[in-house]
């Protein structure tokens, strides 16, 4: 167990539709990263978070947006979901935004019918 | 651009040693380790940063090669417990802290 939890665990929705994935980082860690990861595209890096600021952005469609709480959750909003965006997504944490090791969470197993 | 790791994968018996290479085009600042296990989350195995020094951790151990922007990383006497695929992230230098992940390689060990 990493420390780093997300919910739901898994998510079937229907094309058009909008989600939110929650994130909650390892105690002490204020760097979020989000990962995109699926079968013929691999680990896709998104978008990371240090202390409530967008620190680095990756890969990341115009339809997904991404927010860090005050206490240091994290959310991934996908909105005009498409059949390609189905994949498992990955939340992970570090103590800074430095190179540091990540612990990832649990996932998201994200499918879009 | 992506980092490319080799081999793909690979197969091994229990005991016997493997090497997995990771390569990049651009200049890195770091390079990452980690293995996924099938249906769970990547696990870190081990950081290496420019400029320092080989890294370890019992049985696998890893090189960064700055001057090739290579990194291998080394599994001795495999245990069943190695399978997995394993990825490398790489940082490049001048860069935001986001890792770009190679496409992975599968190892699996068998009794």
């Amino acid at each position: 167990d990493s420390g780093v939890t997300q919910t739901p665990k898994h998510l079937i929705t229907a094309t058009g539709q909008r989600v939110t994935l929650r994130c909650s980082p390892r105690s002490g860690d204020l760097s979020v990263y989000w990962y995109q990861q699926s079968l013929d595209q691999g680990l896709q890096f998104l978008i990371q978070y240090y202390n409530g600021e967008e620190r680095a952005k990756g890969n990341i469609l115009e339809r997904f947006s991404a927010q860090q709480f005050p206490d240091l959750h994290s959310e991934l909003n996908l909105s005009s979901l498409e059949l390609g965006d189905s994949a498992l997504y990955f939340c992970a944490s570090s103590i800074d935004s430095n190179s540091n090791e990540q612990y990832f969470g649990p996932g998201t197993r994200l499918t879009v019918t | 651009q992506q980092p490319v790791q080799s081999p793909q994968a690979v197969i091994l018996r229990e005991g016997e040693d493997a090497v997995i290479n990771c390569s990049s085009s651009k200049a890195l600042y770091s390079v990452h380790w980690y293995r996924q296990k099938h249906g769970e989350a990547p696990v870190f195995l081990m950081i290496l940063l420019k400029g320092g020094e080989q890294k370890g951790h019992e049985k696998i151990s890893a090189s960064f090669n700055e001057k090739k922007q290579q990194s291998s990383l080394y599994l001795t006497a495999s245990q069943l417990s190695y399978s997995g695929t394993y990825f490398c992230g790489t940082e490049f230098s001048g860069s935001a802290r986001q890792l770009t992940f190679g496409s992975g390689t599968q190892l699996t060990v068998l009794p």
